[in-house]
């Protein structure tokens, strides 16, 4: 079966901007999470939704959000770009959350690469 | 609060030979212990998970770890490692009263030389 979709794989954005990012969960997978990764911060968890609700959310300023579809894909913007938003950022999704009584694996995307000038 | 430790960020190792990737983690309550690899250019792939039971994990690629609770160890080996071992290598945590949040360790680099 097809796995996370992420788009777009590469972006350019300069200073100021707001970028929005795609991720298209398994099929059948209801949870999306939302990793950054920078070499300086590694990965850092960004927020996490089930059934259109966000359930988590890590420690990033509010230009930074996130929402999921009925479909279960996932969207996320950041808005007012700044040089240090310049990541890998990752999508992973999984049956039904994680945490509680037990944990679900996450399968994760390829990512998109934002670059910000 | 919880936090995983990997404490080499690089291991150099010859083609053929074992490797040892430590993980430490610290939690005040149970924990679910992952270990992903990542390839360059690419999004992030689960190697093995221990969520209970067998203390013992294996998963893909001829990988193994063992969980130690008295010593709040994760560490992932390989008896033989190839050139196509060359990645990095993530060690995580999920708290049995999180949603969604993974606290993953710096990384290892390991790179494999002929």
């Amino acid at each position: 079966k097809a796995g996370v979709t992420q788009t777009p794989r590469y972006l350019i954005k300069t200073r100021g901007q707001q970028v929005t990012l795609s991720c298209s969960p398994i099929s059948g997978h209801r949870s999306v999470s939302w990793y950054q990764q920078t070499p300086g911060q590694g990965l850092q968890f960004l927020f996490e939704y089930f059934s259109e609700t966000q359930r988590n959310k890590g420690n990033f300023p509010g230009r930074f959000s996130g929402r999921q579809f009925s479909n279960s894909r996932s969207e996320m913007n950041v808005s007012t770009l700044e040089l240090g938003d310049s990541a890998l950022y990752l999508c992973a999704s999984s049956l039904k959350g994680t945490g509680g009584s037990g944990a679900n694996v996450l399968t994760f995307g390829a990512g998109s690469r934002l670059t910000v000038l | 609060a919880q936090s995983v430790t990997q404490l080499d960020s690089q291991v150099p190792v010859f083609e053929e030979a074992p490797v040892e990737l430590r993980c430490n983690y610290s939690s005040s309550v149970s924990v679910y212990l992952f270990w992903y690899v990542q390839y360059p250019n690419q999004g992030l792939q689960l190697l093995l998970k221990y969520l209970s039971g067998s203390t013992l994990v294996k998963g893909i690629n001829g990988f193994e770890a063992e969980f130690n609770k008295s010593q709040t160890s994760f560490h992932l080996r390989k008896p033989s490692v190839h050139i196509s071992d060359t990645a990095e290598y993530f060690c995580a945590a999920l708290t049995t009263d999180s949603w969604g949040k993974f606290q993953f360790g710096a990384g290892t680099q390991v790179v494999v030389t002929p």
